[in-house]
């Protein structure tokens, strides 16, 4: 089974330029999310989605961070205009509805200068 | 919210003696528990988990325990080997999930 995909791998920008992130998540699941994982910390939830509704955004900066996932399988999550504290691993994961194992993708790097 | 404290953050151990990891959380009606490794430049991967019906879950090395009169749980390692070395987080959900801040073991050969 193939697992979560997302891309880029790795991105430097400069401060105030604007970013996105695709992730494809492995089929048949329902939910996708993304975390922010900044160094040394644990990843932190930004958005959860169901299908293609969001179930919980409470911890997206939404004055500069969005989201979406149309049609309910891939996603992306735009930074615009990056800060330098945006700097961090963008991670993707799916998972079947409920509390089940979260499978996560290999990660984009961002680097905001 | 929910809040995740993980102790201790950072394990040193020789190889073959046994880690373990603990974790407290706040939310009385979280009702899973996953445990991630993490290494280097890679993603989290999951590598034992339990629910809240289950007070103690075992897969070979690696066990679970959870008291949810206490909220806390931890995850213990026997015979570590050197590719046990890694960051490990806990993690508690409701409904979302909440890791904790890591714990990064090392095990010397």
């Amino acid at each position: 089974e193939a697992g979560v995909a997302q891309s880029p791998r790795y991105k430097i920008i400069e401060k105030r330029q604007s970013v996105a992130f695709w992730c494809n998540p492995i089929s048949g699941h329902a939910t996708l999310y993304w975390y922010q994982q900044i160094l040394g910390q644990g990843p932190k939830l930004l958005i959860q989605f169901q299908n293609n509704g969001v179930v919980d955004d409470s911890q997206l900066p939404k004055d500069r961070f969005s989201a979406e996932r149309l049609k309910g399988v891939d996603s992306t999550l735009k930074i615009q205009p990056a800060k330098l504290e945006d700097s961090a691993v963008y991670l993707c994961a799916s998972s079947v509805p409920g509390p089940y194992e979260q499978y996560f993708g290999p990660g984009t790097r961002l680097t905001v200068t | 919210g929910e809040n995740v404290e993980q102790h201790p953050s950072t394990l040193s151990v020789q190889e073959g003696d046994s880690a373990v990891i603990k974790c407290t959380y706040s939310d009385s009606a979280s009702n899973y528990f996953p445990w991630y490794k993490q290494e280097l430049g890679k993603r989290p991967q999951l590598i034992i988990d339990i629910r809240s019906n289950v007070g103690e879950k075992k897969d070979q090395r690696i066990a679970v325990t959870l008291n949810k009169t206490a909220k806390h749980f931890s995850l213990h390692i026997t015979e570590t080997q050197p590719e046990d070395s890694a960051v490990y987080f806990c993690a508690a959900t409701f409904q979302k999930l909440v890791f904790g801040t890591g714990t990064r073991l090392l095990v010397s050969p």
